[in-house]
């Protein structure tokens, strides 16, 4: 089946640097979503990116989609304690339920 | 949050006994799923169901079957349960292929 390369496994960060987390797939994708899952919790929506090259900002978090439709960040600025989780994407590869691969995503650990 | 409910939320069976997850949904969403997620390996599809008695297999199929007689139930069955299938197991709705996953709290289930 297909797969998406998610790295890194883990980042630690002390309160107000910043973060990325890097997904890639060996095929073109039709769409990727982000999500995320804090400690104990389930996985919850964040954005989905469908077009080449789009990028779109949620407050402190920047989405990007690459230009051949194989790659995707997500980048936070000046990370906060309420950003501790583990950020997953999720790439779509066609039209079927089961074409949607999980990456096996990043946990995001911010020191205060 | 969708409405989504996940029972039980705990689970400890023996090995070779049957298993009955239950997911139950007020949204009417048309597709539910149910996903593994076990550490490293992200969130990995076990089955899907695209309507009432449609359903198909995901990635990790094996060892689980599923059915659903309601649009709002989506039942997962560990026919024999092994110490493989110890795992956390999220069911998650959309309305579509393309739309969004809403999770619903999952279910810790451990086989000793």
């Amino acid at each position: 089946g297909q797969q998406v390369m998610q790295i890194p496994q883990y980042q630690h960060v002390q309160e107000g640097e910043d973060f990325t987390t890097y997904c890639n797939s060996s095929t073109t994708l039709s769409n990727i979503q982000w999500y995320k899952q804090r400690p104990g919790g389930h996985p919850v929506f964040l954005i989905q990116l469908v077009k080449s090259g789009e990028v779109k900002k949620q407050k402190r978090l920047t989405f990007q989609f690459g230009e051949a439709k194989k790659n995707s960040s997500l980048h936070i600025t000046a990370t906060q304690t309420t950003d501790v989780g583990t950020y997953f994407c999720a790439g779509r590869y066609g039209g079927s339920a089961r074409q949607l691969t999980f990456g096996s995503g990043t946990q995001l650990t911010v020191l205060p | 949050d969708a409405g989504i409910t996940q029972s039980p939320r705990h689970k400890v069976t023996e090995t070779g006994t049957p298993v009955t997850l239950r997911c139950h949904q007020t949204e009417n969403h048309r597709y539910m799923y149910w996903y593994r997620q076990d550490p490293g390996h992200g969130l990995r599809l076990i089955h899907y169901s695209y309507g009432v008695k449609d359903t198909d297999k995901g990635e990790v199929s094996d060892g689980y079957s599923v059915s659903r007689s309601k649009t709002e139930d989506f039942l997962l069955t560990l026919e024999s349960a092994t110490s493989s299938q110890t795992s956390v197991y999220f069911c998650a709705i959309s309305e579509s292929t393309n739309s969004p996953l809403h999770f619903g709290n999952g279910t810790r289930l451990t086989v000793t």
